[in-house]
């Protein structure tokens, strides 16, 4: 069965300092990776999606998130951090046949001034 | 513009009432699905529909039942049966029925409180 880690419960950095966070998945064949992000009490947004290609995609709000499959791993990355971040960030793995998205258990960010 | 309504955003609940919550797009996708969201466990899936009159249980059914008798409507009934109903549950679309590959858009959530 696929699964996807989220090992970073929850993150803090300042404002202007670079972020990644971590995404790590389980899958025998090539997955198709998400990252989303949700605001408090909100739905969630798609910030970017690999499915084939690139390996390093970017997204809106200038994220960018890079497909390692040696590591198995999609993380995603932001050079400089705005206040406007803090969120919860979810990474998602999907296959072709599969039902449905599998949702790792998501990164909290707080961002400091 | 095109989206997800999910009503209502708060609703509460007596222990052993039955509840409903509303999902409808109008972005013509075929899939829909419903998402329970629990502090610190991610989404996970209770019932996805992948084309009208035809649905199928996620990985916590129980307890839950869904219909889907018009493409752009997906409600879910949280039951009596169900033993801890207090979460936000999301629905979300994709277009296709190659389900499980495909992007979802979300709703804006139900937060449901059983008092």
């Amino acid at each position: 069965a696929q699964s996807v880690t989220q090992p970073d419960i929850h993150i803090t950095v300042s404002e202007g300092a670079s972020l990644e966070l971590r995404c790590n998945y389980s899958y025998g064949a090539t997955p198709y990776l998400f990252w989303y992000v949700q605001s408090p009490g909100q739905g969630l947004q798609l910030l970017l999606k690999y499915f084939s290609g690139d390996t390093l995609v970017q997204g809106i709000k200038g994220f960018e998130a890079e497909f390692k499959r040696s590591q198995s791993s999609f993380n995603l990355r932001k050079p400089s951090v705005h206040w406007s971040d803090a969120a919860e960030y979810f990474c998602a793995v999907g296959a072709t046949g599969r039902r449905a998205l599998t949702f790792g258990s998501g990164t909290r960010l707080q961002v400091q001034p | 513009d095109g989206g997800i309504t999910q009503s209502p955003k708060y609703l509460f609940r007596k222990e052993g009432q039955n509840v409903t919550l509303s999902c409808e797009q109008n972005l013509n996708h075929d899939a829909m699905y419903w998402y329970r969201q629990d502090p610190g466990q991610g989404l996970r899936l209770i019932y996805y529909s992948q084309i009208v009159n035809d649905f199928q249980k996620g990985d916590i059914a129980e307890g839950y039942s869904v219909s889907r008798e018009k493409k752009e409507s997906f409600p879910l009934t949280v039951t009596s049966a169900q033993k801890n109903p207090t979460a936000f549950y999301l629905c979300a679309s994709s277009m296709g029925q190659g389900a499980g590959a495909g992007e979802l858009f979300f709703g804006e959530g139900s937060r449901l409180t059983v008092l």
